[in-house]
Formats: C-alpha cells, sequence, structure tokens
C-alpha cells in the first residue's frame, strides 16, 4: 500500500498561467476527493469522483477550475488563469465504498503559490 | 450553514493529558473524524465516531455525543512529537465530503 500521492508537490507559477496537478489514490479505493486548505484554516472541500463519475462539486470550484478523473484511477484538477487567492494547498484524498468508515486518506499535497 | 468550532491553540507539558473539544451544528450527522497534522504535512487519520461514547486507540480516544453535538480528543502521556494541529472533521447526510473545523494547534512543552 502506497498511499495517495500526488504531484508535483510545489508549484509556483504567475498569475494568469495555468497550473495543472495529478492525484494518484490508494490502488483499490473507487472515491477521491480534492480539498484545499490555506494557512491557519481546516481543509475546504472541492470536489468528488466515485470511480469516474464526478458526483459533486462545491461552490468553490469557480469555472476556472476544472476536475477529471478520465480512467477512475488517477485525477488532475487545472486551475485556468490562475489568481493570487489560489495560493493554497491543494489536498488530495482517497477511500473505499463498503467499508465501515469510508475514511479518506490524504496525499502530501500540493503547495500552489500564484504571484 | 454548517459550523464546526474548535479552541485555535493549546498548550500543554510532555507526559501530560490533553483534551481538545469540538462542537458542530450540521444539517445532519453520519459521523465524526479527527485527523492530526504536522506543518506542511497531510492530515492523517486518528479516529472515527458515529455512536455516542468513547473509542480508544492507544494514546488517543474520541468521544462523541449526537445530542449535544460534541466531541474531544483525548491525548495521554504526550510526546513532544503530538505537537500538530488536530483536526476535527464532519460528514453530513447526502455526501461524502467532509466538514472541517480551523483546527487546534497543540504545543507540547518539555
Amino acid at each position: 500500500d502506497t498511499g495517495v500521492s500526488q504531484d508535483p508537490r510545489h508549484k509556483i507559477t504567475k498569475r494568469g498561467q495555468n497550473v495543472t496537478f495529478r492525484c494518484d489514490p490508494i490502488s483499490e479505493h473507487n472515491r477521491l476527493y480534492w480539498y484545499r486548505q490555506t494557512l491557519g484554516q481546516g481543509p475546504e472541500f472541492l470536489t468528488y469522483f466515485q470511480n469516474e463519475a464526478q458526483l459533486e462539486k462545491s461552490r468553490l470550484l469557480s469555472d476556472r477550475f476544472s476536475a477529471e478523473r478520465p480512467k477512475g484511477s488517477f485525477s488532475t484538477l487545472e486551475i485556468q488563469r490562475t489568481e493570487q487567492g489560489d495560493s493554497a494547498m491543494y489536498l488530495c484524498a482517497s477511500s473505499m465504498t463498503g467499508t465501515d468508515t469510508d475514511t479518506q486518506y490524504f496525499g502530501p499535497g500540493t503547495r500552489l503559490t500564484v504571484l | 450553514g454548517q459550523n464546526i468550532d474548535q479552541p485555535t491553540e493549546m498548550t500543554a507539558t510532555e507526559g501530560a493529558i490533553v483534551q481538545i473539544n469540538c462542537t458542530y451544528q450540521t444539517s445532519g450527522f453520519n459521523g465524526l473524524f479527527w485527523y492530526q497534522q504536522h506543518a506542511g504535512e497531510a492530515p492523517t487519520f486518528l479516529s472515527y465516531n458515529v455512536l455516542d461514547g468513547l473509542e480508544e486507540k492507544g494514546r488517543f480516544s474520541s468521544f462523541l455525543s449526537r445530542s449535544k453535538g460534541y466531541s474531544y480528543l483525548l491525548l495521554k502521556e504526550l510526546q513532544m512529537k503530538d505537537s500538530a494541529s488536530y483536526l476535527c472533521a464532519v460528514v453530513v447526510p447526502g455526501g461524502y465530503k467532509l466538514i472541517f473545523g480551523s483546527g487546534t494547534r497543540l504545543l507540547v512543552r518539555p
């Protein structure tokens, strides 16, 4: 069990550029979640997938954000025309349906800095 | 709206016991999680409560009262490595997302 992995770990970009992050969940997990966390705050939910279907999106996810999970395995989160307010840690988590707790296990995150 | 409250910061002494409280007001309840998060790292799962009562796991215990909208995380025999943020999160009906509090930053002093 290799855990949830995310790439890149850090990303610095200029305002207006597009960025894409990747998340690889724990291999047998069918649910995948994206959260955003700013300093001193708890993670905020962005969206989640069950297999390849995107089942819920937060109002936080503006039109500039898009997430995909094309084959029900890894997922990508793209932010277009980045703004300074997008600077945050982007966390991915995965879980398995059918377990008692449906516990979400988090990856190490991608820290985005928009200059 | 959904509201989860935790103290912002707590300080305790190595070897002591500390209790971190969490109160929630949410549109329904399907379970409560506690996560530990060291600075710059991912949250790691500590405990899950869905029924009232105490769940014990080694040095860590978590308590839930659904009627009071209240939970606490109890850490015993504190170690320096327990210095971290502790996040309380609730799952509400209709989905699987976690709704997090702002976290409690615990500092353990020698």
